[in-house]
C-alpha cells in the first residue's frame, strides 16, 4: 500500500505566486488533514475533513484553501504565496477523527519555501 | 484549551543509555495520549499509545504510562540505539476535532 502520498517534495515560490499542495490516501480514510510544521514550535492544523465534501478550518487556517472532491484526495491550495507560509506540511489520515484505533498515517511532507 | 509540553532537546546520550522524554499536557475530560516518531526525512508514524489513565503504551521497546494525577505520558526506553535517533513527538486527543501535538523533541544517539 502506497499510504498517504505528498506531492511535490520540495518547492520554492515567489512572494504572491500560488500553488497546490496535493495529498492522495488509499486507505479508504474518511479523515484527512493538513498540518504545517515550523522549527520548534511542532504541528499545528490547518484544515480537516471529516469525508467527501466536508471540510471545516482548523488552528490556523488563514492564507490557504481546501476541498475534498473525493475520498482519497485532500488537496491544499496557497493563493498569494507570503514569507510566513514557509514550513513542512504534512497530509495524514485516519480512520476514525480522534485516531484512537490507528493513530493516524503521515504522508513524507512538503518543504516549502517562500522567497 | 488543550495544550502539551514536551522537554527542549536535543538530548544526546550514548548508545544503551537510558532514555526519558517528558510529556505533560493540559485537556478537558480524558485524553488519549500518543507518542509519534519522526525519523529524518520521513513523516510521523505512531510509535505507541494509552487511552486511559494508568494505561502504558509500549512498542519496539519504548513505553509511556498515562498518569492522570501527574498528567504526564513521559516516554521510556532502557537502552537506546543509534537507529532511534529522531524527533519523537507527544499528542493527544480529548475528543475534538484532531490531535494537539507538543513541539517535538530530538534525540540523538551516538555510538
Amino acid at each position: 500500500n502506497a499510504g498517504v502520498t505528498q506531492t511535490p517534495k520540495f518547492r520554492i515560490l515567489k512572494i504572491g505566486q500560488s500553488m497546490t499542495l496535493q495529498c492522495t490516501q488509499d486507505m479508504n480514510h474518511n479523515y484527512m488533514y493538513w498540518y504545517r510544521q515550523d522549527p520548534g514550535m511542532g504541528l499545528k492544523l490547518i484544515y480537516y475533513s471529516v469525508g467527501a465534501g466536508i471540510t471545516d478550518k482548523g488552528e490556523v487556517p488563514n492564507g490557504y484553501n481546501v476541498s475534498r472532491s473525493t475520498t482519497e484526495d485532500f488537496p491544499l491550495r496557497l493563493e498569494l504565496a507570503a514569507p510566513s507560509q514557509t514550513s513542512v506540511y504534512f497530509c495524514a489520515s485516519s480512520y476514525g477523527g480522534q485516531g484512537e484505533k490507528d493513530g493516524y498515517t503521515f504522508g513524507s511532507g512538503t518543504r516549502l519555501t517562500v522567497v | 484549551g488543550n495544550s502539551v509540553t514536551q522537554m527542549e532537546g536535543p538530548v544526546t546520550l550514548s548508545e544503551e543509555a537510558f532514555l526519558t522524554i517528558n510529556c505533560t499536557y493540559t485537556a478537558t475530560g480524558y485524553p488519549s495520549l500518543f507518542w509519534y516518531v519522526q525519523y529524518p526525512g520521513e513523516g510521523l508514524q505512531l510509535l505507541l499509545k494509552a487511552t486511559k489513565a494508568d494505561d502504558k503504551g509500549s512498542n519496539k521497546g519504548f513505553e509511556a504510562t498515562y498518569r492522570k494525577e501527574t498528567t504526564s505520558f513521559h516516554l521510556e526506553k532502557g537502552s537506546v540505539q543509534v537507529s532511534d535517533s529522531a524527533v519523537y513527538f507527544c499528542a493527544l486527543n480529548s475528543g475534538r476535532r484532531a490531535l494537539t501535538f507538543g513541539s517535538g523533541t530530538r534525540l540523538q544517539v551516538q555510538p
